[in-house]
């Protein structure tokens, strides 16, 4: 099983700053890999998929970027809607072993 | 674009199984495969398993492989997920996913269902 690892767990940062965040995969996924925002009670939302394509409606100031086993999602300027927590999740094998990284919480400073 | 829509929440004693449906509407069914993702109190996503309706056939979590199963029913475009062999740690919001974009990344999403697993 391709174990995603996500960091940091919790980013603390203010409105209009730049978030970065980290998923790190046990073994080369290739650029198959999304990332998802998710706030409290809700559904996940898929934010990026292929590591660098937004899906649809995403706002540009989310930007996905990396390939094997290093990937990055940046928010370049947070916005108060943003404060929410971001898995990333791999889809290289087939027949599926999909699996989801822990997690990082964006929390407001 | 495709809808979907989940069974109420459940409560199950340990050892039990549950059932829970996904309705969709909108887009077409056969084409997309349905996947169950669950997330525990204050953890994280599982991916626990999917059907591809116009083949039938489904995969499945290695964690979850003897307790799952995942069923559809094209004439009312619902599909099922049975989990057997309850304990707590079964208690997850269980939500039904749908990707339309590309596949394995899903941008379609039930509202999830709860289940409780209590004695």
């Amino acid at each position: 099983e391709i174990v995603l690892t996500q960091s940091p767990a919790t980013l603390s940062l203010s409105p209009g700053e730049r978030a970065t965040l980290s998923c790190r995969a046990s073994q080369s996924v290739s650029s198959y890999l999304a990332w998802y925002q998710q706030k409290p009670g809700q559904a996940p939302r898929l934010l990026i998929y292929d590591a660098s394509s937004r899906a649809t409606g995403i706002p540009a100031r989310f930007t996905g970027s990396g390939s094997g086993t290093d990937f990055t999602l940046t928010i370049s300027s947070l916005e108060p809607e943003d404060f929410a927590v971001y898995y990333c999740q791999q889809r290289s094998s087939w027949p599926p072993k999909l699996t989801f990284g822990g997690g990082t919480k964006v929390e407001i400073k | 674009q495709v809808q979907l829509v989940q069974s109420g929440a459940e409560v199950r004693k340990p050892g039990s199984s549950v059932k829970v449906s996904c309705k969709a509407s909108g887009g077409t069914f056969s084409n997309y495969a349905i996947n169950w993702v669950r997330q525990a109190p204050g953890q994280g996503l599982e991916w626990m398993g999917g059907v591809i309706p116009v083949f039938g056939t489904t995969h499945y979590a290695q964690k979850f492989q003897d307790r799952l199963t995942i069923t559809t029913d094209g004439s009312t475009r619902t599909t099922y997920m049975g989990l057997s062999s309850l304990s707590s740690e079964d208690t997850a919001v269980y939500y039904c996913a749908v990707a339309t974009v590309a596949r394995d990344y899903f941008d379609c999403w039930g509202q999830g269902t709860l289940v409780t697993v209590s004695s």
